[in-house]
């Protein structure tokens, strides 16, 4: 595909239930971020992953939240025992490669809109 | 914090006027971008500047970037209906060895016709 996806667009879930969302990046782009918007606000930094590196998991607000990408490839947030606080639409971004200087655009997926009832 | 903060929050200006975005931010940056976001969406890359530039053009954007200061701004001429949007300025700053992007909030545009 031209950019990156994510699936599904849109998930309702009940308190307490796990959700599990997927990126797929870019090919060949070697970074992968997570981030989540609520109404209204910027975005929060969730987690990144560079090439082979253990990921930085610095943005992640509890240990309900976890991601892992396959194969330096394609990404699955997981949320365990969501609460309504987590919803927001999630947003994952790729970019060809984060160790240059001088920067990378990321480029963005159309999100996950995630509501929790 | 080392986010970028955007001023002001909302904007609306008619159709030809030019809307000028700012942003602050604490640390030293890598680099600076500006991102539109429409309808609560998928972000789109507009522009970057390096922290030795101090001025950069794409066709009718035009942004800054005064270090000293810790601030840029986004000039957007001769705005139109459809540059109606929220603008988000990304400030990149190095970090385990590679680079990692804060957002600010955003500024709201809206372009009446």
């Amino acid at each position: 595909g031209a950019g990156v996806s994510q699936s599904p667009s849109n998930k309702v879930t009940e308190k307490g239930k796990d959700v599990e969302l997927r990126c797929d990046p870019i090919s060949g782009h070697t970074a992968l971020y997570w981030y989540r918007q609520s109404l209204g606000q910027g975005l929060e930094f969730l987690i990144y992953f560079q090439g082979n590196s253990a990921p930085d998991k610095s943005g992640l607000p509890s240990d309900r939240f976890s991601a892992e990408r396959t194969g330096g490839s394609v990404s699955t947030l997981t949320i365990q025992r969501t609460q309504q606080e987590d919803s927001a639409v999630y947003l994952c971004a790729s970019s060809f490669n984060n160790q240059v200087r001088g920067g990378n655009e990321q480029f963005f997926g159309p999100g996950t809109r995630l509501t929790v009832l | 914090s080392q986010q970028g903060e955007e001023d002001p929050q909302a904007l609306s200006i008619q159709e030809g006027e030019n809307a000028t975005m700012n942003c602050s931010y604490k640390t030293s940056i890598n680099n600076l971008q500006w991102y539109r976001q429409n309808s609560g969406r998928g972000l789109v890359h507009l522009i970057l500047i390096r922290s030795n530039e101090r001025e950069k053009h794409s066709g009718r954007l035009r942004v800054t970037l005064d270090t000293s200061k810790k601030s840029s701004s986004l000039l957007i001429t001769a705005s139109r209906a459809a540059d109606t949007a929220s603008y988000f300025c990304a400030t990149a700053f190095p970090q385990g060895g590679s680079e990692k992007l804060v957002f600010g909030k955003g500024t709201k545009l809206t372009v009446n016709p």
